[in-house]
């Protein structure tokens, strides 16, 4: 079975502060991408960043990195300099052929 | 540019009664998704579509059903609501296959359903 596990229901942040939220999965497929995805509480999905299995490198956007551990297949995702619109539910994501599965995601509340 | 729309944003439904979900991308997108989002479940796929004219069951498509007759639009029917379908419910489309790996989804703003 192929799964993505988030196992951490909820952090919370200090504004200005760093959090990492972790998810690991399990799949057997060589090619494939990762997501991150953030639920704020207009309940709109919106993508925060994407890595590539093939890409040692880490993807970045702005404040959003991720440290990917294909060996051990783990993809947590860090938030640093958090602000108060950094407040979401957020969801780690594995296609699984033409399919996204999600976790069961990370509630972050950024406190002021 | 629209991106992903879905209609209605909210509905209230009585046991036993029909309704339709409407949604429509303008990315021209070929594969296009319908998931439900139940508390501490994540998001769990319904139905799915590769391309027009085709459709997929996902993980949970008991009580439901889709059809894609254009492109642009995918169809979300609930033939006799239950309450176990109260919801919300949310249309995804993406490009194909990108390096021969699912590409990015991307999410209308989700349907409120509750069926007393």
């Amino acid at each position: 079975a192929q799964t993505v596990t988030q196992s951490q229901p909820e952090m919370s942040v200090q504004e200005a502060e760093t959090v990492t939220l972790s998810c690991t999965y399990d799949t057997s497929e060589s090619n494939y991408y990762l997501f991150w995805y953030k639920q704020p509480p207009s309940r709109q999905m919106i993508l925060v960043i994407r890595q590539e299995a093939y890409k040692q490198q880490n993807a970045t956007e702005n404040r959003f990195s991720v440290n990917f551990q294909k060996a051990a297949k783990s993809f947590s995702l860090k938030i640093s300099d958090s602000q108060l619109g950094d407040t979401a539910m957020y969801f780690c994501a594995w296609p699984n052929d033409y399919k996204l599965s999600f976790g069961a995601g990370t509630t972050v509340t950024v406190r002021a | 540019n629209a991106g992903v729309t879905q209609t209605p944003k909210f509905r209230v439904l009585k046991t036993g009664q029909s309704m339709t979900l409407l949604c429509a991308q303008d990315m021209n997108h070929e594969y296009m998704y319908w998931y439900r989002q139940d508390p501490g479940m994540g998001l769990r796929l319904i139905h799915y579509s590769v391309g027009e004219g085709t459709t997929a069951k996902g993980e949970v498509p008991d009580g439901y059903n889709v059809s894609r007759l254009k492109k642009q639009n995918f169809l979300l029917g609930l033939e006799s609501a239950a309450p176990s379908q109260t919801s919300v419910y949310f249309c995804a489309s993406s490009y194909s296959r990108l390096r021969g790996a699912t590409d990015t989804q991307y999410f209308g703003p989700g349907t409120r359903l509750t069926v007393l």
